[in-house]
């Protein structure tokens, strides 16, 4: 129940395109929904937040959709830019400072 | 204002050694907690230490052991290493007020590898 399932495993786009990666929960208790982006040996550094009372946010080129009655959040990145080549991670928990439950990954590849 | 420390960066071990990594949380936050990611894959939660207590614990043995200090750093400990211990250990700090918790920040981490 305290599963975070994320797809794709990997993704190539071209400049410009908009990777969509997905992610479904579970546990009704998730309360708070964050994105974070990871660079090759780096930290993991927090991209974008949502909590249930939304159903989109947006901030800058990301934005993350969500479907409460799905348990479904997703990460849409716009004008995708080589720079956005990481591994993005979305994640749950039911307070934003307390146990983060992570999803699989997806690798992004952004092509020139 | 600075931001999550750990160290060291890179540590090799062998199997049945202990060893002791340490974070510096960002300034002005009180809770600290560990995450162990294995390559390729998300992290996973460990424990979170505030006011110098263990406040949560995911499924993780005994072996690995932490502490806070009084100055809000944190250590984590892991005795009788075992091969699967390998991993990016990463330390996440983050300000608890008024009963809310806030949005957790990430260190770099330490990178162990054990023999």
């Amino acid at each position: 129940q305290q599963q975070v399932k994320q797809s794709p495993q990997s993704l190539i786009v071209q400049k410009g395109g908009i990777p969509i990666i997905n992610c479904a929960y579970e546990n009704t208790a998730f309360d708070y929904f964050p994105w974070y982006q990871q660079f090759p040996g780096k930290g993991p550094a927090l991209l974008i937040a949502i909590r249930p009372d939304v159903s989109e946010k947006k901030e800058g080129r990301f934005t993350i959709s969500f479907n409460k009655s799905a348990k479904q959040f997703s990460l849409h990145i716009m004008d995708s830019q080589p720079g956005d080549s990481a591994t993005y991670f979305c994640a749950a928990s039911d307070n934003a400072g307390n146990m983060l439950t992570f999803g699989g990954g997806t690798r992004l590849m952004v092509k020139p | 204002e600075t931001g999550v420390t750990q160290s060291p960066t890179h540590l090799i071990k062998t199997r049945g050694q202990q060893v002791t990594l340490r974070c510096s949380s960002q300034s002005g936050h009180n809770t600290v907690s560990w995450y162990q990611q294995a390559l390729g894959q998300g992290p996973q939660f460990i424990f979170q230490y505030y006011r110098e207590e263990e406040n949560g614990r995911g499924n993780f043995p005994p072996r690995f052991s932490g502490l806070q200090f009084p100055n809000y750093s944190s250590e984590l400990n892991v005795n009788a290493l075992e091969l699967d211990d390998s991993a990016l250990y990463l330390c996440a700090s983050s300000l608890e007020s008024s009963g809310v918790q806030e949005t957790q920040y990430f260190g770099p981490g330490t990178r162990l590898l054990v023999l």
